[in-house]
């Protein structure tokens, strides 16, 4: 049974450009989360995704958008890139989401974003 | 707003020592702690959970703890072995997990 994945794995990228990262949940799964790790500290929520709607975002700048498909694969759209915005990108699916319980959310591998 | 402290941020034992990571949330309505396992260059994985209706839960050699009226949580991991070797991450969650700083355990053979 395969994982949640992710591409590209590595990305560099020059400031101002922007950028398009794609993540693909365990089969079943229908919602999907994005988080930015920057090297040293522990991920950050960006996004979630329950359904193709957007049902939770985090402390990230307009120039931070994404957007659900379908098939419940996700992308993950960085416009007007800053030094500041190499990290780690990591994809989470879960099965569901629920107001008043959660569910485990497991990660892909990551795309590594290098902006020069 | 939300925050979860983690301490220490690094930690150092013999092969077969216990290690204990402990974390202290600010969101009183949050109902669900998870903990990640990060190894160098790889995805945190998610190795024990723990929900608010439950103060202790362990596999083989990991337990979470739960206090929620002081609102801190703990990973214990008895019996240390070189491969615990990594960087470990206590959470809070709804939707979203809010993640602490990291503790980087190293087990020394």
């Amino acid at each position: 049974d395969a994982g949640v994945t992710q591409s590209p794995t590595h990305l560099i990228k020059t400031r101002g450009q922007h950028v398009t990262l794609r993540c693909s949940p365990i089969s079943g799964h229908k919602s999907v989360s994005w988080y930015q790790q920057v090297l040293g500290q522990g991920p950050q929520f960006i996004f979630q995704y329950y359904e193709k709607e957007e049902r939770g975002r985090g402390n990230f700048p307009d120039r931070f958008s994404a957007r659900q498909f379908p098939n419940y694969s996700s992308e993950l759209n960085v416009n007007a890139l800053l030094l500041g915005d190499s990290a780690l990108y990591l994809c989470a699916s879960s099965l569901k989401m629920g107001p008043t319980s959660s569910y485990e959310q497991y990660f892909g591998p990551g795309t590594r974003l290098t902006v020069t | 707003g939300e925050n979860v402290e983690q301490h220490p941020s690094t930690l150092s034992v013999q092969e077969g020592d216990s290690a204990v990571i402990k974390c202290t949330y600010s969101d009183s309505a949050s109902n669900y702690f998870p903990w990640y396992k990060q190894e160098l260059g790889k995805r945190p994985q998610l190795i024990i959970d723990i929900r608010s209706n439950v103060g202790e839960k362990k596999d083989q050699r990991i337990a979470v703890t739960l206090n929620k009226t002081a609102k801190h949580f703990s990973l214990h991991i008895t019996e240390t072995q070189p491969e615990d070797s990594a960087v470990y991450f206590c959470a809070q969650g709804g939707g979203k997990l809010i993640f602490g700083q990291g503790t980087e355990l190293s087990v020394k053979p």
